[in-house]
């Protein structure tokens, strides 16, 4: 199946930093990436879709200057979170949908772990 | 009324049951169904996707979809203690329309 790799894995930085999580599909090339948020116990919670070459679509209530997001290229797209708060501690997942599909068949990363002291 | 609802469990079954997973939706025009693995601390891991109404086998995996009742299901065969996880459903009517999740099954298969 397609593979999505996602970098780092677990982060923990001090409060008011940057941090940028990057998000590569690996052996496909994907226009659309989406970046999820996830509480404990919770389901996943849709921040925004990423298209390459333009800019992201955030949803309802997501910050779009607290989370930057860069799509540059197939293959590639950023997620950073900008002056960091403990309020933003959380685990932070991406995927990406193959062109080939022609449908929003999503394959997820392996997630990203903040946490903000 | 959440789009896609799902009994959060936990769910406990002795190795080798037979384990079904249920999800209700609302959405009419939900075309597509999958169905993801969750294991702690990782990202969801694409289990099977049905489009339409039916059944799908892959191993000791069977998805089945029921339009009619709007009803979504998962069945484990021969469980074992690796299929401890989180499983979650999901929808979306068809192209590149937003997914819509369940809320996921945290199910323990124990030896």
């Amino acid at each position: 199946g397609a593979v999505v790799s996602q970098h780092p894995s677990r982060v923990i930085c001090k409060s008011g930093t940057s941090v940028k999580i990057e998000c590569r599909s690996l052996d496909f090339q994907a226009t659309t990436m989406f970046w999820y948020r996830q509480f404990p116990k919770q389901s996943l919670m849709l921040m925004a879709t990423s298209n390459e070459g333009s800019k992201a679509t955030y949803e309802q209530g997501v910050e779009k200057d607290k989370f930057l997001i860069n799509h540059a290229s197939l293959t590639l797209s950023t997620l950073t979170v900008t002056s960091a708060h403990p309020e933003d501690s959380s685990f932070y997942i991406c995927s990406a949908t193959t062109t080939g599909e022609g449908k929003n068949i999503q394959y997820f990363g392996a997630g990203t772990r903040l946490s903000v002291l | 009324q959440k789009e896609v609802e799902q009994d959060p469990g936990p769910l406990s079954v002795p190795e080798g049951a037979i384990v079904s997973l249920n999800c209700t939706y609302s959405n009419s025009a939900f075309q597509y169904f999958m169905w993801y693995r969750q294991y702690s601390r990782k990202g969801p891991e694409l289990l099977m996707y049905t489009y339409s109404s039916g059944n799908k086998e892959d191993g000791r995996f069977t998805a089945q979809v029921d339009k009619s009742s709007k009803y979504i299901s998962l069945f484990i065969r021969d469980s074992q203690p690796s299929d401890s996880a989180t499983y979650l459903c999901a929808s979306f009517s068809g192209g590149y329309q937003k997914v819509t999740f369940g809320t996921g099954t945290k199910l323990q298969v124990i030896p």
